[in-house]
């Protein structure tokens, strides 16, 4: 079984740039979750989604990140305008129902 | 409010020494509880679990935890410590109803020495 594929791995933006970035859950997963992991910390909810509706979106800065989930499957989270503190590693995570989450390898993000 | 405490940033341990990670939490309702492993430059897998029943439950890698409901704790151990065991270590606490969001503590960072 394939696993959360995410992409691109590594970005290197300079502030005040967008960037984007793509999560493809497992096959059948209706929930998909996108965490920001800062360095040092432990990930951080920022948005989830049951099938392509949103399910809880607090935690996100909705003045400049947002996310959609097309169809219910693959998502796209968008950072527009970049600042330095959204240097971090974005984890994309799916979830069968009732059951644990699987964690993609996540992008790795910079801003200069 | 949901919160997962990791009181320790950083361990160290030599090789087939024993290791005990902890971890408590903080959940208003009946935890789903979790570890995770984190390895340089990859995503989180996940190393046990405790939804219901025996609170003494067996992961992957050799790797156990205990609920203890009373301490609010479910510390995870090993017997005997490979040098492939360094890693980050996170606790998550989760619901089993609704969104069950995951709540992570901060980590705990493993080497292993020779």
């Amino acid at each position: 079984e394939a696993g959360v594929a995410q992409s691109p791995r590594y970005k290197i933006i300079e502030k005040r740039q967008s960037v984007a970035f793509w999560c493809n859950p497992i096959s059948g997963h209706a929930t998909l979750y996108w965490y920001q992991q800062i360095l040092g910390q432990g990930p951080k909810l920022l948005i989830q989604f049951q099938n392509n509706g949103v399910v809880d979106d607090s935690q996100l800065p909705k003045d400049r990140f947002s996310a959609e989930r097309l169809k219910g499957v693959d998502s796209t989270l968008k950072i527009q305008p970049a600042k330095l503190e959204d240097s971090a590693v974005y984890l994309c995570a799916s979830r069968p129902d009732f059951n644990e989450q699987f964690f993609g390898p996540g992008t790795r993000l910079t801003v200069l | 409010a949901q919160s997962v405490t990791q009181p320790d940033i950083h361990i160290t341990v030599s090789e087939g020494a024993s290791l005990e990670l902890r971890c408590n939490y903080s959940y208003g309702a009946t935890p789903y509880l979790f570890w995770y492993v984190q390895s340089p430059g990859q995503g989180l897998q996940l190393l046990l679990k405790y939804f219901s029943g025996d609170t003494l439950v067996q992961g992957i890698k050799g790797f156990e935890a205990e609920f203890k409901r009373s301490q609010s704790s479910f510390n995870l151990r090993k017997p005997s410590v490979h040098w492939s065991d360094a890693a980050e270590y996170f606790c998550a606490v989760g619901g089993q109803t609704g969104a069950n969001n995951l709540f992570f503590g901060t980590g705990t960072r493993l080497t292993v020495i020779p």
